[in-house]
């Protein structure tokens, strides 16, 4: 069965103060790892998707990375409007090779950034 | 850029009673999924659709069905509805080849 662990559940960060924000996961297959930003009562956000170990993405103040194990999502002098719920999730490709799609969400990280 | 369309965005039912979710998929996108999202939790999927076959099924009580129409848009009925299934219910549509699953606003439904 899949997993997706994140930590830490909550973050408060002081205005342009950089972190990092961890996902582990346990998947058979990785076809991708996504990571969303999610605000209250609004749907998930797409912001990277990331295929394979080694691979690094970036926009804006945000950088995704990945390895086998884990992804990180690097917040590089964050704004208030940062602040929101980042939601990490994977996709498991079956033991055909074919994906049905469906995500594991971990359980998020609560972003609080203050002016 | 056009995005996922769900209706209604809010919706107040009583115990017992039955609700139908709509969702209106990204143009030419082939998948569709529904999720669940209870107060402070992850979303849990419960079901989806590649080219309007059922393709996956996860948490899904057999009180809810779903289906997907030849314009690819999609419905999740609900029945006998139990205050637990208040919760903000997603739809998110994909290419199958492409993977990312892009999501709606949600629907709330309170069941009192």
């Amino acid at each position: 069965e899949d997993q997706v662990t994140q930590s830490p559940e909550a973050l408060r960060l002081q205005e342009g103060e950089s972190s990092s924000l961890n996902c582990s996961y346990t998947v058979s297959g990785l076809r991708g790892l996504f990571w969303y930003r999610q605000d209250p009562g609004k749907g998930p956000e797409f912001l990277f998707t990331l295929y394979s170990a080694g691979e690094e993405k970036e926009k804006e103040r945000l950088k995704a990375t990945l390895t086998k194990k884990e992804s990180f999502l690097h917040i590089t002098a964050p704004k208030p409007e940062d602040s929101a719920t980042y939601l990490c999730a994977v996709q498991d490709n079956n033991a055909g090779g074919t994906s049905y799609g469906k995500l594991t969400f971990g359980q998020g990280t609560i972003l609080t950034v203050h002016p | 850029a056009a995005g996922v369309i769900q209706s209604p965005r809010h919706l107040i039912k009583e115990k017992r009673e039955t609700a139908t979710l709509k969702c209106y998929p990204i143009p030419r996108h082939d998948t569709v999924y529904w999720y669940q999202q209870g107060p402070g939790q992850d979303p849990q999927f419960l079901i989806s659709f590649y080219e309007k076959m059922q393709s996956d099924k996860g948490s899904i009580p057999d009180r809810f069905s779903a289906q997907q129409f030849s314009d690819y848009h999609s419905e999740l009925n609900m029945s006998s509805l139990e205050l637990g299934d208040s919760a903000l219910y997603f739809c998110a549509s994909s290419l199958e080849s492409t993977a990312t699953a892009f999501f709606g606003q949600g629907t709330r439904l309170t069941v009192v």
